[in-house]
């Protein structure tokens, strides 16, 4: 199973701040890696498919990046609609994707 | 409106059985894979299991051999029929449209929940 580890677990920001969430895959998932954002109450929101490529609707403030290993979700200036969890995923093995333990970005 | 609306969740106790339903509206439902996937209270989400259009039918180890999950592409229904279930089957199931557009789960339900307990 490929497990997936996000960092930092919490993160204190301000409106206007820029967020940056990372995601680590046990071994190599190729660009097959999505972001998605949870809200309390509600259900995820996928944000980002395929490491760097936005969902239908997605603001342009959101973006991502990383191959293999190595991902990373940007958030270049935090509204405040964006406080929540944010979950990554691997589609490497679909599908048998798993998810990362989620970052909760907080005021 | 592209939608999926799960029902059939309640509180059940462990050994017994509850079946979900989800039913999709505005896409061609017979299209798309679909999937179920869990959240148990604050905790995070966790794969249960995906059927894709062709009705094969994929499972994590934690519920195989316990939880069927199947469609009626005549009705826009997904089903999850969950037997034998623990305590630890406690969660919002939710399901979820696998996109052919968008490589990821990007249409889901509003969840309902499953509560086991003696």
């Amino acid at each position: 199973e490929i497990v997936l580890t996000q960092s930092p677990a919490t993160l204190s920001l301000s409106p206007g701040d820029r967020a940056t969430l990372s995601c680590r895959a046990s071994q190599s998932v190729s660009s097959y890696l999505a972001w998605y954002q949870q809200k309390p109450g509600q259900a995820p929101r996928l944000l980002i498919h395929e490491a760097y490529k936005r969902a239908t609707g997605i603001p342009a403030r959101f973006s991502g990046s990383g191959s293999g290993t190595d991902f990373t979700l940007t958030i270049s200036s935090l509204e405040p609609e964006d406080f929540a969890i944010y979950y990554c995923q691997q589609r490497s093995n679909w599908p048998r994707f798993t998810f990362g333990p989620g970052t909760k970005v907080d005021v | 409106e592209v939608q999926l609306l799960e029902s059939g969740g309640g509180f059940v106790q462990p050994g017994g059985s509850l079946r979900l339903s989800c039913v999709a509206s505005g896409f061609p439902f017979q299209n798309y894979a679909v999937n179920w996937v869990r959240q148990a209270p604050g905790k995070g989400l966790d794969w249960v299991s995906t059927i894709n259009a062709a009705d094969t039918s994929y499972y994590a180890d934690s519920v195989k051999g316990r939880f069927t999950i199947s469609r009626d592409n005549s009705k826009n229904t997904l089903y999850l029929q969950m037997n034998s279930l623990r305590a630890e089957d406690t969660a919002m199931y939710f399901c979820a449209r696998d996109g052919i557009v968008d490589d990821g789960c990007d249409i889901w339900g509003q969840g309902t929940m499953v509560t086991v307990s003696s």
